[in-house]
């Protein structure tokens, strides 16, 4: 069983468009996070969210948002593409408490804008 | 498929003490990640090591990717309680055309004042 899942694996759409990225995990995780994977390799934070709290990343636009219908789904929406939105995008998961941190990728989302 | 196992999984230190921490790969290195987390929060890039024996430094922190490319070592010197957190080393992986980031195992270090 996959822990932390992505869909779709890769992405193409039109500058313009609006797209979204699904998660899934099933460990019983609280907490979600969105990461965007920039051109020199490393991750950088776009969002976290528990049940409690929603944590956005100053530098990210608002066009990227962050949708949670339950624990265990964080959605990442993005309106009007641009080609500076290409990149790969990774969710995780991790507990919320200080005994384990149990942080978990999926397998990430190679978003590419033509 | 490839591994990264950091040593060790836990550290309590003093404050004012140095410490080692070490990320071992299974297969060759081509570009490997230091992150810290601190909870609650997500990651924190803390910096890129990509050609054997790179060795880059931010404040107290060094980190040195070895020669032969498969272990990678982050040591902080004069440790603070602000250097408590998770330490992750990253890498990306690619086999049979998968593209894959990986991460460590995690260190969990704790300063004591």
């Amino acid at each position: 069983d996959t822990a932390v899942s992505q869909t779709p694996k890769y992405l193409v759409t039109q500058m313009g468009n609006d797209k979204s990225i699904k998660c899934e995990q099933n460990l019983g995780h609280d907490t979600m996070y969105w990461y965007k994977q920039d051109s020199k390799k490393f991750l950088k934070i776009m969002f976290s969210y528990n049940n409690k709290e929603l944590i956005i990343n100053e530098t990210v636009p608002n066009r990227f948002s962050p949708k949670s219908p339950d624990k265990a789904h964080l959605n990442l929406h993005i309106n009007s593409l641009e080609l500076g939105d290409s990149a790969v995008y990774f969710c995780a998961s991790s507990r919320g408490d200080r005994r384990s941190f149990g942080y978990t990728f999926g397998s990430g989302t190679r978003l590419t804008v033509v | 498929s490839q591994e990264l196992e950091q040593s060790p999984q836990s550290l309590i230190v003093q404050e004012g003490k140095n410490l080692t921490i070490n990320c071992t790969s299974s297969k060759t290195l081509y570009g490997l990640y230091w992150y810290k987390q601190k909870y609650g929060e997500g990651l924190i890039f803390l910096m890129m090591l990509q050609k054997g024996g790179e060795e880059k430094s931010h404040e107290k922190i060094t980190a040195k990717l070895d020669e032969k490319k498969q272990q990678s070592s982050l040591h902080i010197t004069a440790s603070q309680p602000s250097h408590a957190g998770i330490y992750l080393c990253g890498a990306h992986s690619s086999t049979s055309g998968t593209y894959k980031y990986i991460f460590g195992t995690g260190t969990r270090l704790k300063v004591l004042a």
